[in-house]
């Protein structure tokens, strides 16, 4: 069975604070997905990053930045100067072929309030 | 890429009536897939829907309660039975990016029912 932590309920920041968001995952497959996912009042989920797990290469685009680290089993995601309509539920989720039985695991997600 | 169409987009409806949530996608794929999300939580995958054959459920739910169909490849519809209030949620369809692995999972933007 496979397992996403996002042990933040919830965070508030105010505008321009630089933000992260924590994900811890298991799994015993050793090739597997990561991806993070932005979910807006409006109810969509919004595609942000996939990462698979021999790619081990930070990513940054725009305000935006992933650190994964295969050792700690962690995918964290980094808002820079943090703006209002980043304000949203943030889920981390985990997809493996054996573990997880070729479907994906969504963590409890990270509510983001960004106040002026 | 895909793009998915899901009706309605949201419903008040009364206990006891049931409801049917339409996925449209604009191109082929081979599994679609239904999630649930309660209020304030993560994303549950209900059932995995293949064309030409009987949806696979996950843990905790069942045909008699969520019955699927994919009459083909580009459309699969949930319906919601006998509802209580504790079916109010969000309800997503959702597809997958090419296989081996999964480049993507995109959703729809999502039915928000709410059961009177």
């Amino acid at each position: 069975a496979q397992k996403v932590t996002q042990a933040q309920t919830e965070i508030s920041v105010v505008e321009k604070e630089d933000v992260t968001l924590d994900c811890v995952y298991e799994t015993r497959d050793t090739t597997y997905y990561l991806f993070w996912y932005k979910q807006p009042p409006s109810g969509e989920l919004v595609f942000l990053i996939r990462r698979n797990s021999f790619d081990e290469q930070n990513e940054i685009s725009g305000r935006y930045s992933w650190n994964f680290q295969k050792s700690t089993s962690s995918f964290n995601f980094t808002i820079t100067a943090s703006q209002v309509v980043d304000s949203a539920v943030y889920f981390c989720a985990l997809w493996g072929p054996t573990g997880g039985g070729n479907k994906l695991t969504f963590g409890t997600g990270t509510q983001l309030k960004v106040e002026l | 890429s895909a793009v998915i169409s899901q009706k309605p987009s949201r419903d008040i409806c009364q206990r006891g009536t049931s409801l049917t949530i339409q996925c449209q996608v604009d191109s082929q794929v081979t599994m679609m897939f239904w999630y649930r999300q309660q209020p304030g939580q993560s994303l549950t995958l209900i059932a995995t829907a293949n064309q030409g054959s009987e949806a696979t459920y996950e843990s905790g739910f069942v045909i008699d309660k969520f019955p699927i169909s994919r009459p083909n490849l580009t459309f699969s519809t949930l319906t919601v039975s006998n509802m209580s209030p504790e079916d109010s949620s969000i309800y997503l369809c959702s597809v997958e990016g090419q296989a081996p692995g999964l480049t993507e999972a995109f959703f729809g933007q999502g039915t928000r029912l709410t059961v009177v």
